[in-house]
């Protein structure tokens, strides 16, 4: 039982780059989320997925793109990487919206220069 | 949207010693917070968590109070270890999804 999967665990990309964090859940979760982690400032919310076939804006989501592939899967995207970007980013996952606690992923960690 | 204040952000205790952390929030709808411990280079774990019919819940040398009039929250781990050193961290659910506090980085002094 592998719970949360992130790809890749490092990234390095040039300023204007592309890229797309992939994340994946086989606890059969509903809910799927994007944090973001910068020193001192805890994880804060990109984007998440209440249930299948949906996507609403967290706390920091400019800049940034997400798809929610199927109940499975929950990728985040970067259209044009900025320097401001750099940060370890989570996916977690729950069983819904509600109050139950997030199983995370184990981070990725990027850095755009 | 919620806040979610902790204190203090650093603590350096000595072995055997209790660590206390502090969370307030925001909103009063929240109802649900829980804690997570995040060891260097790890993911955030899940420790302990409490509802806001509860007032207090304990898991061994780990325990958990909510004060909803004051709208906070607290961790008390009583006889901690070097193993307790991590970056601590509460968070409170509001409609939608987990506001999380800053952080709390214990050092256990052997």
């Amino acid at each position: 039982n592998a719970g949360v999967t992130q790809t890749p665990k490092f990234q390095v990309l040039k300023t204007g780059q592309s890229m797309t964090l992939q994340c994946a859940q086989d606890m059969n979760h509903n809910s799927m989320y994007w944090y973001r982690q910068d020193p001192g400032m805890g994880l804060r919310l990109i984007y998440y997925s209440a249930s299948e076939g949906t996507t609403d804006k967290g706390e920091v989501p400019n800049g940034y793109n997400v798809s929610r592939l199927n109940k499975r899967e929950f990728s985040l995207r970067l259209e044009s990487a900025a320097p401001s970007q750099t940060s370890v980013y989570f996916c977690a996952s729950s069983p819904t919206t509600g109050d139950y606690g997030y199983t995370f992923g184990s981070g990725t960690r990027l850095t755009v220069v | 949207g919620e806040n979610v204040e902790q204190h203090p952000s650093t603590l350096s205790v000595q072995e055997g010693d209790s660590a206390v952390i502090k969370c307030t929030y925001s909103d009063s709808a929240s109802n649900y917070f829980p804690w997570y411990k995040q060891e260097l280079g790890k993911r955030p774990q899940l420790i302990i968590d409490i509802r806001s019919n509860v007032g207090e819940k304990k898991d061994q040398r780990i325990a958990v109070t909510l004060n909803k009039t004051a709208k906070h929250f607290s961790l008390h781990i009583t006889e901690t270890q070097p193993e307790d050193s991590a970056v601590y961290f509460c968070a409170a659910h509001e409609e939608r999804a987990l506001t999380f506090g800053s952080g709390t980085r214990l050092q256990v002094q052997p």
